[in-house]
């Protein structure tokens, strides 16, 4: 069964530093997603990332996929309080139609 | 234009009653999902139905049971709701790409916080 973690589970960060959140799988996948969640909001797309060594750059964040290490990671640069939200990964599995959620990373940016 | 809308956002209740929870797509994706986040926020898959016929039916108690009228809705019915129930509810729609099959990216709706008293 396919299994997806993340760690760290919860990051509090001071403005302005770098870190990277981590999102490991278990079996072969074909494409791996980043999603962000606001407090009591919804899920909000950010990027998919589609074939091993795949990289996506949006503003402060910037996506990337090693699919032998079975790893993608979640880099923040500078960070600012307005990216202080849940960052998950999922992955999918041609014809199996199912998306498999990451634990989730709590961020918290302090100013 | 809402995406993916659901109703109602906010949903209260005694244990033992029956509730449902609606969702309709704009989008015109094929595949519709509902998804249970804890409070810890873990998601999980429930069901999922592609152009109104079920392909995922995870192991949830047969108290929940979803429908697809057509392929831009989606229903989940909860009978004899229990504490263990109170969660957000979200529903989430996709487009299944090409003959293998490949899901894209998800949309998700606003989702639908249930609280079971």
């Amino acid at each position: 069964e396919l299994k997806v973690e993340q760690n760290p589970l919860f990051l509090s960060m001071q403005e302005g530093k770098n870190y990277t959140i981590y999102c490991n799988y278990s079996t072969t996948s074909d494409r791996l997603y980043w999603y962000r969640q606001d407090p009591g909001k919804s899920l909000e797309s950010l990027f998919v990332l589609l074939s091993n060594g795949a990289v996506k750059q949006e503003g402060r964040l910037m996506a990337s996929l090693d699919t032998k290490a079975r790893l993608s990671t979640l880099h923040i640069t500078a960070a600012v309080h307005d990216l202080s939200a849940t960052y998950f990964c999922a992955v999918t599995t041609s014809g199996t139609y199912k998306y498999i959620f990451g634990t989730g990373t709590r961020l918290k940016v302090l100013a | 234009d809402t995406a993916v809308s659901q109703t109602p956002k906010y949903l209260v209740t005694q244990m033992g009653n029956d509730k449902s929870i609606k969702c309709e797509q704009n989008l015109g994706h094929d595949t519709m999902y509902w998804y249970k986040q804890d409070s810890k926020k873990f998601l999980k898959i429930m069901f999922s139905y592609n152009n109104k016929e079920l392909i995922i039916n995870e192991t949830v108690p047969n108290r929940f049971s979803p429908k697809s009228p057509d392929k831009a809705h989606l229903n989940l019915h909860i009978n004899s709701l229990e504490l263990g129930d109170s969660a957000v509810y979200f529903c989430a729609s996709s487009q299944i790409q090409g003959l293998a099959g490949f899901t894209d990216t998800q949309y998700f709706g606003p989702g639908t916080r249930l609280t079971v008293l």
